[in-house]
């Protein structure tokens, strides 16, 4: 299948800082990325979807401000977690589809907010 | 919300088929079965999907009911790296905004 790639796979971040995230997809077009989210022991939460060139769309309760999301090309995007805090501390998820094919899955960025 | 019905949990032993099943009675006519799974700190990996007709490839089969309101999916032979959580979503094709349910947590007994 389709390649995703997500980096860096773990960070740990000081309260207060700001994190950015990668999302590339390696070997096709991505028209529209998806963000999650996932807490230990629950299942993946939907924060927002990309799409290249225009504003993301975040879904309810997710802070736009907060969360930063740029898909500037058909190959990457990027979440910025700005100010974080303890309770920011998650897994983060991306997705990725060229409309034509089922969604490819990134590997996942743990991050930890100290 | 999820439109789908998973068990919480399965067992099975390593080398048998493992059959997990999916409840959708909301199935609507233009949505299809998606399988993914997730192992254990990593992203969900995409299995099979189907829309009304069985389907087979080199990971699993996926087999829907005549009336779509239930699956199955099939692993023939399954293996301890076949211990992840599964999930069942039902969603439209080209829409791969992606709702997860809570899964099934299997898990291959050696």
């Amino acid at each position: 299948g389709a390649v995703v790639s997500q980096h860096p796979s773990r960070v740990i971040c000081k309260s207060g800082t700001s994190v950015k995230i990668e999302c590339r997809s390696l070997d096709f077009q991505a028209t529209t990325m998806f963000w999650y989210r996932q807490f230990p022991k629950q299942s993946l939460m939907l924060m927002a979807t990309s799409n290249e060139g225009s504003k993301a769309t975040y879904e309810q309760g997710v802070e736009k401000d907060k969360f930063l999301i740029n898909h500037a090309s058909l190959t990457l995007s990027t979440l910025t977690v700005t100010s974080a805090h303890p309770e920011d501390s998650s897994f983060y998820i991306c997705s990725a589809t060229d409309s034509h094919t089922e969604a490819f899955f990134g590997q996942g960025t743990r991050l930890t907010v100290v | 919300d999820a439109k789908t019905t998973q068990p919480p949990s399965m067992d099975c032993a390593e080398g048998r088929a493992a059959n997990l099943p999916c409840n959708h009675s909301t199935i609507s006519g233009n949505e299809y079965v998606y399988w993914y799974r997730q192992i254990h700190s990593q992203g969900p990996q995409y299995i099979i999907h189907g829309l009304k007709n069985n389907e087979t490839n080199e990971m699993a089969s996926l087999i829907i009911t005549e009336d779509r309101k239930s699956s199955t999916l099939i692993l023939p032979h399954a293996t301890l790296r076949d211990t992840a959580v599964y999930y069942c979503i039902v969603n439209p094709f080209g829409n791969e905004k992606l709702t997860f349910g809570t899964g099934t947590r299997l898990t291959i007994i050696p």
